[in-house]
């Protein structure tokens, strides 16, 4: 089984809708990141935690909310989608150093 | 701040050719740098690490790369490509103190047969 699991892999929804991405992981891990990546701009940090107490903006946090429900569980909400958040949205987790980071397998999600 | 440049968008080589991907980074101390590889439809998976040390590392896959002060690089190189190999490549630097990696903006390999 993959050590973390994205779900959904694929979403296509209406602008205005509330929509939530969910992460687990099996690594044990206390951080836990959210990333969006568009082509030509590489992955952008949107949320990470470095544990269930500890949440924090990245760098492009507006229109994202965040929650950690568990060690092993990090959720990413779009409040009111808009077509611009269409993108390939990536989990991804490490140890207490932060540095090396395994990622799941993205959920490409489309706002129409 | 720190940033991270890939200066290819995308490269195309033939099989069997050798390969290297630049990648550029601006840091004030001794950076840690990496290397990741997205397959189609995949997420990413690192393929090699520095922290410290002999500033040629050697990952996964038969890749390598190089660190070089010097020249704020981390290049990263394959003697013999492989069609498999067409994929994203990803440099990435950890920022200091804060456990978060900033991303170059990947280059795309084609590899012709």
């Amino acid at each position: 089984d993959a050590d973390v699991t994205q779900t959904p892999r694929n979403r296509i929804t209406k602008t205005g809708k509330r929509i939530m991405l969910e992460c687990s992981q099996t690594k044990g891990h206390d951080r836990m990141y959210w990333y969006r990546q568009d082509p030509g701009l590489g992955l952008r940090l949107i949320y990470y935690s470095f544990d269930v107490k500890d949440i924090n903006k990245g760098e492009i946090s507006d229109g994202y909310s965040v929650s950690r429900q568990a060690q092993a569980k990090f959720s990413l909400s779009l409040e009111s989608a808009i077509p611009n958040q269409t993108a390939l949205y990536f989990c991804a987790t490490s140890d207490f150093r932060g540095y090396e980071q395994y990622f799941g397998p993205g959920t490409r999600l489309t706002v129409t | 701040a720190q940033s991270v440049t890939q200066p290819d968008i995308h490269i195309t080589v033939s099989e069997g050719a050798s390969l290297e991907l630049r990648c550029n980074y601006s840091y004030g101390a001794t950076p840690y740098l990496f290397w990741y590889v997205q397959s189609p439809g995949q997420g990413l998976q690192l393929l090699l690490k520095y922290f410290s040390g002999d500033t040629l590392v050697q990952g996964i896959k038969g890749f390598e790369a190089e660190f070089k002060r010097s020249q704020s690089s981390f290049n990263l190189r394959k003697p013999s490509v492989h069609w498999s190999d067409a994929a994203e490549y990803f440099c990435a630097v950890g920022a200091s103190n804060t456990g978060k990696l900033i991303f170059g903006q990947g280059t795309t390999l084609q590899v012709k047969p």
